[in-house]
């Protein structure tokens, strides 16, 4: 069974730009939730989507913003890019209204703002 | 409110020794579930063991086991027989069942020492 994967697994841009990060749930999930995760820092929420709905936002600003497809893929579009948006941003998916079911990440993708 | 705590930033042990890192939680939800994953320098989150808010035994998983203690809403997870590949980032999580998200501690280190 093939895991969570994420793509680009890195991405370079500057400031002003606009980039798209991309995520594939493992097969029968349902949720899929993004995570920025600054150099040496914890996990910040960013958002939650369960059956093509945004379920749950973080304390981030709308230029964050993403969305979930029919196939339970989703995209997290970071739009005007800052430098204190490069960090790792990790997607993970699971089964949605079990709380026993773990989230399963993907490798994540390593944002670089130059 | 902080939700999940780790009070230990960073936790040194012995290879060969155990470890025990610390976890409290705060929800008013009757069930919820208890997660720990590990994170290495590669950036990988690893899902490591759960436990259920009504499971009457401590979670156990190879050398992970968990120690529940529902009336201190604690969580602490035990490493026995540490080794180098341990070193990594250790993170607890919880899973409420009506808020269905997901809610990281910040941390801790653990460096494993030859």
């Amino acid at each position: 069974e093939a895991g969570v994967t994420q793509s680009p697994t890195h991405l370079i841009k500057t400031r002003g730009q606009q980039a798209t990060l991309r995520c594939s749930p493992i097969s029968g999930h349902t949720s899929v939730y993004w995570y920025q995760q600054a150099l040496g820092l914890g996990l910040q929420f960013l958002l939650w989507y369960d059956e093509g709905e945004e379920r749950n936002r973080g304390n981030f600003p709308p230029r964050f913003s993403g969305r979930q497809f029919p196939n339970y893929s989703s995209e997290l579009n970071v739009n005007a890019l800052e430098l204190e948006d490069s960090a790792l941003y990790l997607c993970a998916s699971s089964l949605a209204r079990e709380s026993n079911q773990p989230q399963h990440f993907g490798d994540g993708t390593r944002l670089s703002i130059l | 409110a902080q939700k999940i705590t780790q009070t230990q930033p960073g936790m040194f042990v012995q290879e060969k020794e155990a470890v025990t890192l610390d976890c409290t939680y705060d929800t008013s939800d009757p069930s919820y579930g208890l997660f720990w994953y590990k994170q290495p320098s590669s950036g990988e989150m690893i899902f490591l063991i759960y436990q259920g808010s009504y499971d009457q035994q401590n979670a156990t998983e190879g050398r992970y086991s968990l120690n529940f203690q529902k009336a201190r809403k604690s969580a602490n997870l035990v490493i026995s027989a540490s080794q180098l590949g341990d070193s990594a980032m250790y993170f607890c999580a919880m899973r409420e069942i009506y808020g269905q998200n997901f809610v990281f501690g910040p941390g801790t280190r653990l460096s494993v020492l030859p």
